[in-house]
């Protein structure tokens, strides 16, 4: 079966760079975008961006344009998502998530598969 | 953006009841706009897709209907798991954004 599993939870100091890593199974990595999402604690769904994973093309919300970078090593599944400059308010619960159906299936999209949640604290 | 409004913020009902739950996007989105449930430390979870599709695996209690800007979840028959927060998204534009959420609670 799909299986997302992220990397686990992170202790940040502000102004410092973090790393979380989206390893799949069960499907053919290449063949769906992967979402960010994030959650603040107490509060609702974020988008952050995605990755077209066979070119490893890009899209990030405007909110973190620059400070956010996703990749993908499509020989281990994976994708990663980098956040820099942390501040206080990057805290939250960070997702990756699959859209439902393959590459170029249509433009109607939704999130069928999502990993387990990171937990990135930052704190001074 | 396109902003996602849900009413309302939350609800308690019993078990057995009919809950409705509705979104209402800031522009049309036709039939883009997806539902999902949330428990407490879990991810969220697919109950409906394109507006009334039911995600497989779903209960048939839950059902969706709406296009353009107004759309509705509506669970017949509350059941003790159904708690949580409801999320409405939309994904007509490249990059989604989601409402607010609903939270429920069981009676």
């Amino acid at each position: 079966q799909v299986q997302l599993v992220q990397s686990g939870a992170e202790v940040m100091k502000p102004g410092a760079s973090v790393k979380v890593s989206c390893k799949t199974s069960g499907y053919t990595f290449t063949e769906y975008y992967i979402h960010w999402l994030r959650q603040a604690p107490g509060q609702g769904l974020e988008l952050m961006g995605r990755i077209d994973p066979t070119t490893g093309g890009t899209n990030y919300a405007l909110k973190f344009h620059g400070r956010v970078t996703m990749t993908r090593d499509t020989s281990v599944g994976t994708a990663y998502m980098d956040l820099d400059r942390l501040k206080s308010d990057d805290t939250a619960l960070y997702y990756c998530a699959r859209e439902g159906l393959p590459l170029g299936g249509s433009s109607s999209y939704w999130f069928d598969s999502w990993g387990q949640g990171t937990l990135v604290t930052v704190s001074s | 953006d396109i902003q996602m409004t849900q009413s309302p913020s939350s609800l308690s009902a019993s078990v057995g009841d009919t809950v409705t739950i509705t979104c209402r996007a800031s522009q049309r989105i036709a039939l883009y706009l997806n539902w999902y449930h949330q428990t407490p430390g879990r991810a969220p979870k697919l109950l409906i897709y394109a507006a009334s599709i039911l995600q497989s695996g779903v209960p048939s209690r839950f059902s969706g209907s709406g296009s353009g800007t107004d759309f509705t979840l509506t669970i017949t028959s509350l059941q003790p798991e159904d708690y949580g927060t409801y999320y409405c998204q939309q994904s007509y534009t490249t990059l989604a954004t989601f409402g607010g959420g609903t939270r429920v609670d069981i009676k």
